[in-house]
């Protein structure tokens, strides 16, 4: 079947720790997003990249980290510098340059630091 | 500022009733429109699209919404709402050569059975 998942489903981090969330998608989309959602605020892109090593910041991205050496994977890690990270996070892929951009979701991870 | 308003935080109907979400975006250009469905403990999902031709677009489960320029809108509708219907709703826009899309606030719709 092809689709994105992501892993952990739910996450627990102490305070002052990194934790990095896992994304991966055989749709063999180029695109790849991290969103963040918090009730009552929709969806807020965090990071975003268009093709492998390659990768621009969203609204939200400070505190947060990402990487795309493969074109199948686009882990997020959100650092300690990170003010308020309790959310849920969503990552999404899509194929740039069609008539329209329909992206894709994974599951989520809902990450809770303690 | 390119931006989506979706004023309806919170909507409440009971079955059968009809549904009408409201959707206003700001950005410049030629716009791709979508609506997202998140139910309960499931992916979000695209329930339909609009990038051109007839503005009234139909989507899964009953759902059509219509692109009327001049308002910049894309509202949301479905004549008779089921239980099943309970989910968040999310519109978005984004550009017809871009990469990112930009959502809006959401609108939680429960249905009384």
């Amino acid at each position: 079947d092809g689709g994105i998942t992501q892993s952990p489903k739910y996450l627990f981090r102490k305070e002052g720790q990194n934790v990095t969330l896992s994304c991966e998608q055989n749709l063999n989309h180029d695109a790849m997003y991290w969103y963040r959602q918090d009730p009552g605020q929709g969806l807020r892109l965090i990071y975003y990249s268009q093709i492998v090593n390659d990768f621009q910041k969203g609204d939200i991205a400070e505190g947060y980290s990402v990487s795309r050496e493969k074109k199948e994977s686009f882990p997020l890690t959100v650092t300690s510098a990170q003010k308020n990270p309790t959310a849920f996070y969503l990552c999404a892929s899509s194929t740039p340059g069609l008539p329209y951009n329909e992206q894709f979701f994974g599951p989520g991870t809902r990450l809770t630091v303690l | 500022a390119q931006s989506v308003s979706q004023h309806n935080h919170h909507v409440i109907l009971s079955e059968a009733a009809s549904l009408e979400l409201g959707c206003n975006y700001s950005y410049g250009g030629t716009v791709n429109l979508f609506w997202y469905v998140q139910y309960p403990g499931q992916h979000l999902q695209l329930l339909l699209k609009y990038f051109s031709g007839d503005p009234l677009v139909k989507g899964i489960k009953g759902f059509e919404a219509e692109f009327i320029k001049s308002k910049f809108s894309f509202n949301l509708r479905k004549p008779s709402v089921q239980w099943s219907d309970t989910a968040e709703y999310f519109c978005a826009v984004g550009g017809s050569s871009a990469s990112k899309i930009i959502f809006g606030s959401g609108t939680r719709l429960s249905i009384r059975p």
